[in-house]
């Protein structure tokens, strides 16, 4: 596809259950970001990926957050014992260099994660 | 943690009318970008502006910044009913991740 797409659109989960989040990158781009957006409020940066490789994971709120990026593209969010205060749009963006350099990056749609 | 700050949270104008609005941030940048967001859902790239530019132009955005001040400020000229929407400032420092405002929701009246 042309832009980054992001899978499921929508997800409701149970308190203490497990989640996966999916982001398929423009093809080519290198870099990799993970955002979280809550109401009212602007995207806040979870993790970066160079490559397969996570360069910058410092916005992960705790450990029950991860994520992967095996082949340096497609990448996985998975979170663990979800929580109601885990309820959140979820973005992906992509870039076609990382941060070395001053490029656009590229958003999805996200994931509107709703834990109950 | 978000740095950046749009003034105001809210806006609402009459189509045809020119929207402006502004940007502060904390920290020394890299560039500074204005993205716009429709529905609560991805957000659309508009313009990045690098440190050592002071205006930039496209279409009927223009984008200042004034790294002094530690500000910028998007202008919409001549505003229409699609233009409705939030619109993030995101400040990037070299090797930092992109820090996102609260955004400013832009609400233009037909």
């Amino acid at each position: 596809g042309a832009g980054v797409s992001q899978t499921p659109s929508n997800k409701v989960t149970e308190k203490g259950k497990y989640v996966e989040l999916r982001c398929d990158p423009i093809s080519g781009h290198t870099a990799l970001y993970w955002y979280r957006q809550s109401l009212g409020q602007g995207p806040e940066f979870l993790i970066y990926f160079q490559g397969t490789g996570a360069a910058d994971d410092s916005g992960l709120p705790n450990d029950r957050f991860f994520a992967v990026r095996p082949e340096g593209s497609v990448s996985t969010l998975k979170i663990q014992r979800t929580e109601r205060g885990d309820s959140a749009v979820y973005l992906c963006a992509s870039s076609l260099r990382g941060r070395a350099t001053s490029n656009e990056q590229f958003f999805g749609p996200g994931t509107r994660l709703t834990v109950l | 943690s978000q740095q950046g700050e749009e003034d105001p949270q809210a806006l609402s104008i009459q189509e045809g009318e020119n929207a402006t609005m502004n940007c502060s941030y904390k920290t020394s940048i890299n560039n500074l970008q204005w993205y716009r967001q429709n529905s609560g859902r991805g957000l659309v790239h508009l313009i990045l502006i690098r440190s050592n530019e002071r205006e930039k132009h496209s279409g009927r955005l223009r984008v200042t910044l004034d790294t002094s001040k530690k500000s910028s400020s998007l202008l919409i000229t001549a505003s229409r009913a699609a233009d409705t929407a939030s619109y993030f400032c995101a400040t990037e420092s070299l090797g930092n991740d992109m820090r996102f405002g609260a955004g400013t929701r832009l609400t233009v009246k037909p």
